[in-house]
């Protein structure tokens, strides 16, 4: 079975630049979750859905940070403009909201963002 | 409050020696999931261990134990012989069934094994 799959793996843009990070979880998985993980931070929880609806976005660091969930097969994470501070690793990752346990996260391989 | 502490930002080890890593947290959901993540220099999250707040008994899966303390709120790893690839940051987690479905990480543990 595929696992979480993020693109770009690796992205290097330049100061004002659009980014657009993109997410398809595990089939079957109701809910999403984005994390940015910095040396100085950790692993911060930037936004989760569940069953496509953001439910929680207070992680979002400012308004430059956007992320949609169109459908339950994709989702995207869209900084814009991008600061040299959003340089970071971006997770993804997913879970079955109901069933039985443990239900742990899923992650996607990371999407490792530069910003020049 | 955090919901997740780890007190201990780095750990070492002795080789074939057994460690303990440090996770309390904080719920007022009767109903939740404690987990263990391992992320290794390569940088994927790996998922090690799961202990459900109704489970009587500590979870294990091989070299790893969960010491769960209920009433202490704490969610200690034991990882026993330890090996070199045992290296690693360890994060704690916990997730709230009843209330949203969230999902809360520690700060993480760096531990390192000493050959």
């Amino acid at each position: 079975d595929a696992g979480v799959i993020q693109s770009p793996r690796h992205e290097v843009t330049e100061m004002g630049q659009e980014v657009t990070l993109r997410c398809k979880p595990i089939s079957g998985h109701n809910s999403l979750f984005w994390y940015r993980q910095t040396m100085m931070r950790g692993l911060e929880l930037l936004i989760y859905f569940n069953n496509n609806v953001p439910i929680d976005d207070s992680g979002m660091p400012e308004d430059r940070f956007s992320a949609k969930m169109p459908n339950a097969s994709f989702s995207t994470l869209k900084i814009q403009p991008s600061e040299p501070r959003d340089s970071a690793v971006y997770f993804c990752a997913s879970s079955p909201l109901s069933g039985g346990p443990p239900g742990e996260l899923f992650f996607g391989e990371g999407s490792r963002l530069t910003v020049l | 409050a955090q919901k997740i502490t780890q007190t201990q930002p780095g750990m070492f080890v002795q080789e074939k020696e057994a460690v303990t890593l440090d996770c309390t947290y904080d719920t007022s959901d009767p109903s939740y999931g404690l987990f263990w993540y391992k992320q290794p220099s390569s940088g994927e999250m790996i998922f090690l261990i799961y202990q459900g707040s109704y489970d009587q008994q500590n979870a294990t899966e091989g070299r790893y134990s969960l010491n769960f303390q209920k009433a202490r709120k704490s969610a200690n790893l034991v990882i026993s012989a330890s090996q070199l690839g045992d290296s690693a940051m360890y994060f704690c987690a916990m997730r709230e069934i009843n209330t949203g479905n969230q999902f809360y990480f520690g700060t993480g543990t760096s531990l390192t094994v000493i050959p």
